[in-house]
């Protein structure tokens, strides 16, 4: 069972239009990373949110955790080809004590010129 | 530092051989992990260390599997008697824990592709 579940798994849009990724779960996590990664590679960390509520934003994407720090969601805003990917998130349960890092299942976003 | 490495980036081997991965993390990073990831997936959890000490392991390491770090600093995941079923990409992670309780961010290398032929 997959503790944290990403809706859409897939997504194809085109160039310039809006999308959100949603990371979902029943347990609650002391903080939550979202990564990009492309094939071949590592994940690469996008950012962090730490407090519920919590609102970031990096130039077209923006990021909330979710008030009771169970959820997220990742908006991007005009999608450009490079922004093509698998995006993933990932946090840390609170309840555990653990520090492990659990992850979603991911959403492979692919962006039509 | 140029971030977290792994050597090699690619293994293909035999089924039934030995493998042995290397993860040098970030330097002042004193937290280490190891996950496994297939294709179409989110990387699974294998194993973390916090300096040389092993404190977690997933019901996913079999006893086929060893992961070690002898120094605190760089680490090795070894693979005996490999099955098809291992093929995947090993991906190793940093972070630094200053306090306890909290965590800070992971940062990946860029994995080690395993094809078990």
């Amino acid at each position: 069972t997959q503790l944290l579940e990403q809706s859409p798994q897939f997504l194809s849009i085109q160039e310039g239009e809006n999308l959100t990724v949603y990371c979902n779960s029943s347990s609650v996590f002391s903080s939550l990373q979202w990564y990009r990664q492309e094939p071949g590679e590592g994940p690469v960390l996008l950012v962090t949110v730490v407090t519920g509520g919590e609102v970031k934003k990096l130039k077209r994407l923006t990021f909330q955790f979710g008030d009771a720090r169970k959820d997220s969601s990742l908006h991007i805003t005009a999608a450009q080809p490079g922004d093509t990917g698998l995006y993933l998130c990932a946090g840390v349960e609170l309840r555990t004590g653990t520090y492990k890092y659990i992850f979603g299942t991911g959403t492979r976003l692919k962006v039509l010129a | 530092d140029t971030g977290v490495s792994q050597n090699p980036r690619h293994k293909i081997t035999k089924r039934g051989q030995n493998v042995t991965f290397r993860c040098d993390p970030i330097s002042e990073h004193n937290r280490l992990y190891w996950y496994r990831q297939t294709l179409g997936q989110g990387p699974e959890f294998l194993t973390y260390f916090q300096n040389e000490a092993q404190l977690e392991k997933s019901r996913l390491l079999s006893d086929r599997f060893s992961a070690e770090r002898p120094k605190g600093s760089f680490s090795t995941l070894e693979i005996q008697r490999t099955e098809q079923g291992d093929s995947a990409m090993y991906l190793c992670a940093s972070s630094l824990n200053r306090f306890p309780g909290k965590n800070t961010e992971a940062f990946f290398g860029q994995g080690t592709r395993l094809t078990v032929v």
